[in-house]
Formats: structure tokens, sequence, C-alpha cells
């Protein structure tokens, strides 16, 4: 199967631990796009990253918040220092360069306690 | 920032009934993607649109384009108990560069 990874699927952290979420693209696709989806909300945009690049980062928060996606291995979404309210659907898309369609991987679950 | 609608939040039909959603803009957009979310999944593109008034078709799943380019719409046919789900407008709109704006989604059921 050549679709989006993502692991874990489900992740569980106290308050004041760190999160590490992610990503590995399918084949041939070098975009990566991260969204965090609350209940019963659409997807939030947070970043669109390409290898060893941060394109647009407007939609994370300022603190505790940031992503990579180096030249080798899978982009990663690291939250610190979690707090109730990071608890949500994480789920990260990718793309062809210059392609308009993305594609979803199943999303990882963070549920902070 | 700018937001696609997408109401009723949800809809309840009868197998074998059509059912039409649509989706609105107050802005432009550029393309229209529809996905389609199951419980504990991500999303799964179901079509997407480029082009004003542009009409497509995959499967039972009809949708356009409309001619504003504010709005979308999606049509499924002769519903059946998997098109159970949530479905979701996305696109981009003009100046947005690869920053996909989505609906809050709509909860379809369909009573066998």
């Amino acid at each position: 199967n050549a679709g989006v990874m993502q692991n874990p699927r489900h992740l569980v952290r106290r308050r004041g631990q760190e999160a590490r979420l992610r990503c590995s693209p399918m084949k041939g696709h070098s975009h990566v796009y991260w969204y965090r989806q609350l209940p019963e909300e659409g997807l939030k945009f947070m970043v669109y990253l390409q290898k060893e690049n941060i394109i647009d980062e407007s939609g994370m928060p300022k603190e505790r918040f940031s992503a990579e996606f180096p030249k080798e291995g899978p982009s990663i979404l690291r939250i610190q220092q979690v707090v109730r309210g990071d608890s949500a659907a994480y789920f990260c898309a990718s793309s062809q360069p210059g392609g308009r369609e993305q594609y979803f991987g199943p999303g990882t679950r963070l549920t902070v306690t | 920032g700018q937001q696609l609608n997408q109401s009723p939040q949800s809809m309840f039909i009868q197998e074998g009934e059509d059912v039409s959603m649509n989706c609105t803009s107050s802005s432009i957009f550029n393309t229209w993607l529809w996905y389609k979310q199951d419980p504990g999944e991500g999303p799964v593109l179901l079509i997407a649109l480029y082009k004003a008034g542009e009409l497509t078709s995959n499967g039972r799943l009809t949708a356009q384009f409309g001619i504003t380019r504010k709005d979308s719409f999606l049509n499924i046919s002769a519903s059946i108990p998997s098109d159970v789900g949530i479905y979701f407008c996305a696109g981009y709109y003009t100046g947005a560069n690869s920053k996909l704006t989505f609906g809050k989604g709509i909860t379809l059921s369909v009573r066998p």
C-alpha cells in the first residue's frame, strides 16, 4: 500500500510531556501538510512543508508546536509541553509538486490526560 | 480566514434515494475538492474540480464547480448503506498557495 502513513494511530500523553507524530507521504509525493481536527469540526491547516523547507506555517500555534520534513525519513510534528487543549486528531496529507489534490493519512489521535 | 459553509450539519435519507449537498464561500475558489471521512479514518478524496462550470462524476457521485466560483455541489445517486459518513468540501482560494480550506462537513445517515 503506497498511501500516506501516519504513526502512531493513537497517542496518550500527560500534561507537560512531548508528543511526536510521524508522517510518511505517498510514494512520489514531496509535499506534506499537517491539519488538526477537533470533534464535529472540519480540518484546520497547520503547516506545509517540502523536503528540508517549511513553506507555510501560518496555521501553527506560535509556541510549543514545530514541524520538520528532513531529507531522509518521515515528516515530524512535535508538540512540546502538551496541554489538554491539544487533544485532537492530527492528519497529514501529501501531494505531488504543484499538485492540487491532497491525499490524507489515517491520522493520529492525541489524548492529553 | 476564509470559510466554507456546509449545511445542514446532518442529513438523513432512505436507501436508494438521491441526495445533494452544497458548499458555499464568500470568496472565489479556484479548486474544489470533495472528501468523505469514515469514523476513525482520514478523509478520502472523492472528486476534484478545477474549472468553473466543470461537472465531474465518480461512479454514483457527481460534483459541479459553480459558475460563480463561490460554490460547489455534490450529488449522490441511489444511496447505499456504505455512503454513511461525513462529507467535506474543501478548496483553494486564489492566493492561498497550497492551503486547503475545509467546510465543517455534513454527516450523512442512510436508513436501510
